[in-house]
């Protein structure tokens, strides 16, 4: 099954411990991105990948980096995760680039306290 | 720098009631893509459709229809016939090459 799997799911940490999102998507596409969601803005991408080895910055980068070491997998890390990180996240991936369908992961619930 | 404007934050309507969810795409780019995700209570991204900025013929997927107009930059979103299962947050987006931009989303509540 087509599908693209986010890593915890679920997860509360507190003001400074270096957290991993884990994103894999196993349809060998090129283009992968990780957005956050929060109310009254919609989805705002923080970063994405064009192919491996090749990433780049979105709108809301600022806190997060990511790493494309393979094609299937694009992790996002917090170094130092802060509160106003509290948000819901999504990766996704697409054939191509933008301008084909993405497919999102289930999202991630992080809440920094 | 590109926007895309959703300019209904909730919507309510009864069951089959039409509605049209609003969604506006600035931007300089002549060549660009828009789309429609459809996010339910269970909080998935389901994509609905795909259009490019060449095409603007209308589309009808079942009670789904999209109106695209380039002139207004509008790429609207019609439900037929509304029922309780289309309550959703609809998420307009629109994008070029490398970037893709969402709106901020339309809450869509349908009550039987």
């Amino acid at each position: 099954e087509a599908q693209v799997t986010q890593n915890p799911r679920y997860l509360i940490t507190v003001t400074g411990k270096k957290l991993t999102v884990t994103c894999s998507q196993n349809m060998n596409h090129e283009y992968m991105s990780w957005y956050r969601q929060d109310p009254g803005l919609g989805l705002r991408q923080i970063y994405y990948s064009m192919n491996v080895e090749v990433t780049d910055k979105g709108d809301v980068p600022e806190g997060y980096k990511v790493s494309r070491k393979e094609k299937r997998n694009f992790p996002l890390i917090l170094e130092s995760p802060s509160p106003n990180q509290t948000s819901l996240y999504f990766c996704a991936s697409s054939r191509g680039t933008v301008n084909t369908e993405a497919f999102f992961g289930q999202g991630t619930r992080l809440t920094v306290v | 720098a590109q926007k895309v404007t959703q300019a209904q934050t909730e919507i309510s309507v009864v069951e089959k009631e039409d509605v049209t969810l609003d969604c506006v795409y600035e931007t300089r780019d002549t060549t660009y893509y828009l789309f429609w995700y459809k996010q339910p209570p269970s909080g998935e991204l389901v994509f609905l459709i795909r259009r490019n900025s060449f095409d603007e013929q209308n589309e009808i997927s079942g009670r789904y229809s999209w109106n695209f107009q380039k002139s207004t930059s509008s790429f609207n979103f019609t439900i037929t016939a509304s029922q309780v299962v289309d309550s959703a947050v609809y998420f307009c987006a629109g994008g070029g090459y490398n970037k893709l931009i969402f709106g901020a989303g339309t809450r869509l509540a349908v009550h039987p």
